[in-house]
Formats: structure tokens, sequence, C-alpha cells
């Protein structure tokens, strides 16, 4: 149990559409990223927020967006949905900030299929 | 850039064996190292981590990787398999360096099978 949930645990989307994910860090957590694993693969870093803001990004379009709440919480936002955003979401925590070798947590993850 | 290698995809050892998933990376400066454990169907547990302290590190249910600058390798290693450490097994790296704090660069897992 790592403290990190994730909603909803399964989805399925029409291709075109737009879904929304969402992450509750584990407490006193300021740092919250996201993950895109697809099946069989390693996950893939997509982006990172520190207060509110987001400080850093993989190699991801600009229809992946994202949000973090005064509590830390988080959402993930994936626009025009294709067929190849079908994957694992996983959102990790951390309460390291900008100080690096923290323990990163994850969530159990999103299941987003597209149709 | 980091990037990280696991070398085979899948292993498959018998109960009461070794256990020796190998991992390989790539940086340019001192990278903090880490080993993650993923059940069918659920996120990633941390197994154990490296961040420039004692080079062998030991991690949850017996498992113990050792940091050799050398090699570039971080091997995670478990002296006797249980059924239970069927999962898949992933080798991370995140620079020390940056702000990126939340970033880890994975390698692609290893399918650990252990048979009775």
């Amino acid at each position: 149990e790592t403290g990190v949930t994730q909603s909803p645990t399964h989805l399925i989307k029409t291709r075109g559409q737009q879904v929304t994910l969402r992450c509750s860090s584990q407490s006193g957590h300021n740092t919250v990223s996201w993950y895109q694993q697809a099946l069989g693969q390693g996950p893939q870093f997509i982006f990172q927020y520190y207060r509110e803001e987001e400080n850093g990004r993989g190699n991801f379009p600009p229809r992946f967006s994202g949000l973090q709440f005064p509590n830390y919480s988080s959402e993930l936002n994936v626009n025009a949905l294709e067929l190849d955003d079908s994957a694992l979401y996983l959102c990790a925590s951390s309460r390291g900030g900008l100080i690096s070798g923290n323990t990163i947590y994850f969530g159990e993850g999103s299941w987003l299929t597209v149709v | 850039a980091q990037s990280v290698t696991q070398l085979g995809s899948h292993v498959s050892v018998s109960e009461g064996a070794l256990v020796l998933l190998r991992c390989n990376y790539s940086s340019s400066v001192p990278p903090y190292l880490f080993w993650y454990v993923q059940y069918p169907n659920q996120g990633l547990q941390l197994l154990l981590k490296y961040t420039s302290a004692a080079t062998l590190v030991k991690g949850i249910n017996g498992f113990e990787a050792e940091f050799k600058k050398s090699e570039t390798s971080f091997h995670l290693t478990k002296p006797s398999a249980h059924m239970s450490d069927a999962a898949e097994y992933f080798c991370a790296v995140s620079d020390p360096g940056s702000s990126n704090t939340g970033k880890l660069i994975f390698g692609q897992g290893t399918t650990l099978q252990v048979k009775p």
C-alpha cells in the first residue's frame, strides 16, 4: 500500500474523445508525476508537477496536460484520444520537491482502452 | 541522455534457486538507481534504491543489488527464489542533478518465472 490512489481503475473511450484521470498523492508529498505504460513496456515519463506547476515533461504532445491542486492531488487530461493512447497510466508521488533521490511511490494505475 | 538496458526479457528459475536480474545503465553522471516490482494488474512497488551511499543495497523480500560503476551495472539478486517472486521487474535510473525529481527512466522490464 503506497498511499497513492488513482481513479478510475478501468475505462473505455472512443477515438477522438477526451479523458481525465485522477490521482490522490500520499500525505505530505508535494511532487506528482505521471507515466504511461504500454502493454509489455516499461513506464514512460509524461510530466511532473511541483507546487501546482509543470516543471518537467517527457516526449509527449501537448494534448497530454495536467493539473496539480493545492492539496497536491492531480489530474491527467488527454485530448483527441488515439488508439495508441491505450495503456496503463500511473501516477507517482514523492516528497522531494526539487531534491532528487527521494523514494517515488506509484499508484495502481488507470487502464485506458481507446476503441 | 540516460538509458537503462535490462538483459533478458524473460528469466525462469526453479523455486529455491538463485535469482539474477541484470541491469546496465548509461549516464554521463553517476545516477540514482532503482528496482521496482510489478505484480499482474498492479502498480509498481519499490524493492530498493541506490543514492550514492553503500554500493551494496538491501531491499525488501530478500532482494539486494550492487552498484558497480566500472561495469555501469546494478544487477538484482536473491539467494533463493519463492513462488511469490514471480512478477515483472523494472530497473530505473534518475539524474541526481535534474530538477525533474519525479522522472525515472525505466528499462523494458524482465519477467521472472518461478517453477515449482
